[in-house]
């Protein structure tokens, strides 16, 4: 089992520029989530899927759109980069069936925006 | 609506000695999760130890154990005989039931450093 995977592991952009960020679950997991990791700020939650075809906005989702493909796949979407967004992003997916409610995460995305 | 917080940003440790991580959280909920997880320079998120709120027992993991008081709302982490490879970031997380699905908080952190 890969776990949770995602591509790409670092990226450039331009302000203005747009991307996204995939994300990927092999664990059949119902729920998945987005964070961004600032210094001193822990992580913060963009958007969140609890099951396939839903998805909610978490603390900080100005700026971002998410697509939640299929049960495996929960992509985040920059449309228009700005500077404030460079960050390093996490992958997330999690399942309550299982009644331990650990979050298993993706190795991140170092995003700059220049 | 719920908080974490971990007012130790950076702390150090003698190898082999014991280091306690603090955290303090903010709910209303009475059943809830609590984590901590590590993250070492290879930027890697993993789960060190969990507990059940409706568990009076606090958790223990080999070398890491915690003190879970609900009444306080401090869940801090105590890591004995400490080595190198616990260098690393750690973060408390909160885990609830809101509006019928369960959502995480997470502490800012702590930055934590074995020294040989």
């Amino acid at each position: 089992n890969a776990g949770v995977t995602q591509t790409p592991k670092f990226q450039v952009l331009k302000t203005g520029q747009s991307m996204t960020l995939q994300c990927a679950q092999d664990m059949n997991h119902n729920s998945m989530y987005w964070y961004r990791q600032d210094p001193g700020m822990g992580l913060r939650l963009i958007y969140y899927s609890a099951s396939e075809g839903t998805t909610d906005k978490g603390e900080v989702p100005n700026g971002y759109n998410v697509s939640r493909l299929n049960k495996r796949e929960f992509s985040l979407r920059l449309e228009s980069a700005a500077p404030s967004q460079t960050s390093v992003y996490f992958c997330a997916s999690s399942e309550a069936a299982t009644a331990s409610y650990e979050q298993y995460f993706g190795p991140g995305t170092r995003l700059t925006v220049t | 609506a719920q908080t974490v917080t971990q007012s130790q940003p950076e702390m150090s440790v003698q190898e082999a000695e014991t280091v306690t991580l603090s955290c303090t959280y903010d709910t209303s909920e009475s059943n809830y999760y609590l984590f901590w997880y590590k993250q070492p320079p290879s930027r890697q998120m993993i789960l060190v130890i969990r507990q059940e709120a409706y568990k009076q027992q606090n958790a223990t993991e080999n070398r890491f154990s915690v003190n879970f008081q609900k009444a306080a709302k401090s869940f801090s982490l105590k890591i004995s005989d400490s080595q190198l490879g616990d260098t690393a970031m750690y973060f408390c997380a909160f885990m609830g039931f809101t509006s019928g699905t369960y959502k995480y908080i997470f502490g800012t952190g702590t930055r934590l450093k074995v020294l040989a």
